[in-house]
C-alpha cells in the first residue's frame, strides 16, 4: 500500500532557485494539503485542494505555488526559493466526508543555502 | 481561528508509568479529533480518532478522552514501553482543515 508518496525526500538548494516538490496519493481522496514543521512550530499549513479543480490558501503562502495535476496529484513549487524556506515538508491527504482521518507522506526535507 | 496547544512539550518517564498527555482547542466547533504518533524523521501515524459526537475511543494501551464543550482532550498510555518514545501530536478538524497542536515529545526510559 502505497499511500501518500512524496518526492524528492533530500534536497539541497541554492538560495533563488526553483524546485517542485511532488506528492501523489493512491487513496482516492478529494482533498489534500501541503504542510511545513519547523521547530517549535507544528505543523502549518502551505496550501490545499479540497477537491480536483479548486485550491486555497492556507497559513503560510507566500513564496510557494500549487497544482492540482489531477485527483491523484498536488505539486508544491518554490518560484525562488529563500533560506526561512528551509523545512520539513508534508504532503497529505483526506477524504471529503467530515468524520474522516488525514494521511501523510513520510516528508521532504529541504535546506536553502 | 482554531489554535491547538499541548502541555507539556516534553516528558520523560520510566518503563511501566501511566502517563497522560493534554491537548486543547480554542473553538469547539470541530468534527474530529485525532492523536498522531511521529518518530525521528519520519511522517505522522495516527493513532486515535475521535468523532465529535463520542467521548472516548482505545486502542490497546491507548485511551483518548473528548471534551468538546471544553475545548480539551487527553490521550492515556498504560505502562508505558521505551518504544513509546517519540512525538505526540493531536489535531483537530474545522470544516475542510485540519490544526496541529506543536506535539509532546516523550521519552520513555527503560
Amino acid at each position: 500500500n502505497a499511500g501518500v508518496t512524496q518526492t524528492p525526500k533530500f534536497q539541497v538548494l541554492k538560495t533563488g532557485q526553483s524546485m517542485t516538490l511532488q506528492c501523489a496519493q493512491d487513496m482516492n481522496h478529494n482533498s489534500m494539503y501541503w504542510y511545513r514543521q519547523d521547530p517549535g512550530m507544528g505543523l502549518r499549513l502551505i496550501y490545499y485542494s479540497a477537491s480536483e479543480g479548486t485550491t486555497d490558501k492556507g497559513e503560510v503562502p507566500n513564496g510557494y505555488n500549487v497544482s492540482r495535476l489531477n485527483k491523484r496529484e498536488f505539486s508544491l513549487r518554490l518560484e525562488s526559493a529563500a533560506p526561512s524556506q528551509t523545512s520539513v515538508y508534508f504532503c497529505a491527504s483526506s477524504p471529503f466526508t467530515s468524520g474522516n482521518t488525514i494521511y501523510f507522506g513520510e516528508g521532504s526535507w529541504l535546506t536553502v543555502v | 481561528k482554531q489554535e491547538v496547544t499541548q502541555i507539556p512539550a516534553a516528558l520523560s518517564v520510566p518503563e511501566g508509568e501511566n502517563l497522560v498527555l493534554n491537548c486543547s482547542f480554542t473553538d469547539s466547533a470541530i468534527y474530529n479529533l485525532q492523536w498522531f504518533r511521529q518518530d525521528p524523521g519520519k511522517g505522522l501515524t495516527s493513532l486515535l480518532l475521535i468523532q465529535s459526537s463520542q467521548r472516548e475511543q482505545t486502542s490497546g494501551r491507548l485511551n483518548a478522552s473528548l471534551d468538546k464543550s471544553s475545548g480539551r482532550s487527553t490521550l492515556y498510555i498504560a505502562a508505558s514501553q521505551p518504544g513509546d518514545s517519540a512525538t505526540y501530536l493531536c489535531a483537530v478538524r474545522t470544516g475542510n482543515q485540519f490544526y496541529f497542536g506543536t506535539g509532546t515529545s516523550l521519552t520513555v526510559i527503560p
